[in-house]
């Protein structure tokens, strides 16, 4: 079975400021792939980055990157140049690489990024 | 770009009445995912259809069932529904090629 791990369920960080959530997971897959979503206020689920697991560099979008360790499987969300708009609950999620398969999230990590 | 619709946004329905909630996924994306978010929880995995198939199963209960018909569209049907299914249940698509999920705006059912 697959597990999803966020250590840290709260975190805040000044606007303008750099902040990195962490996720590890657990897994006996070698092809899988590992992503960040964004839930705002409004419930929505947003796509914020993917990686998979067989790139070793590691995945950018704007101000969001990753670090990817796949020998420690570590898989850590660094947003640079807060927003007021990145105030959100933020999910790893993790899914194997086959077709129609499922995503395992973690528990989340709910960041306030503080004007 | 069009998104994966969901409907309807929000349902009230008494214990041990039926629910059925629709998803319309992204044109060509081929599968379909049915996820269930309790207040304060991450969202946890019932069931996946590929190509109309069923092809993965999470902790979705006996009473609920689900079916990817041929314009893809999936239905979630829910009976003998009881206080703790009210949550928020997600749709998601993706084209199996390139994994990303996309998430439907959520159908929000309260069960009273």
């Amino acid at each position: 079975a697959q597990t999803v791990t966020q250590s840290q369920p709260e975190m805040s960080v000044q606007e303008a400021e750099t902040v990195t959530l962490s996720c590890t997971y657990d897994t006996s897959e070698n092809n899988y792939y590992l992503f960040w979503y964004k839930q705002p206020p409004s419930r929505q689920m947003i796509l914020v980055i993917r990686q998979e697991a067989y790139k070793q560099q590691n995945a950018t979008e704007n101000r969001f990157s990753v670090n990817f360790q796949k020998a420690a499987k570590s898989f850590s969300l660094k947003i640079s140049d807060s927003q007021l708009g990145d105030t959100a609950m933020y999910f790893c999620a993790f899914m194997k690489h086959r077709s129609g398969n499922q995503f395992y999230f973690g528990t989340g990590t709910s960041l306030t990024v503080i004007p | 770009a069009a998104g994966v619709i969901q409907s309807p946004r929000h349902l009230i329905k008494e214990k041990r009445e039926t629910a059925t909630l629709k998803c319309y996924p992204i044109p060509r994306h081929d599968t379909v995912y049915w996820y269930q978010q309790g207040p304060g929880q991450d969202p946890q995995f019932l069931i996946s259809f590929y190509e109309k198939m069923q092809s993965d199963k999470g902790s979705i209960p006996d009473r609920f069932s689900a079916q990817q018909f041929s314009d893809y569209h999936s239905e979630l049907n829910m009976s003998s529904l009881e206080l703790g299914d009210s949550a928020l249940y997600f749709c998601a698509s993706s084209w199996t090629s390139f994994g990303e999920q996309y998430f439907g705006p959520g159908t929000r059912l309260t069960v009273t």
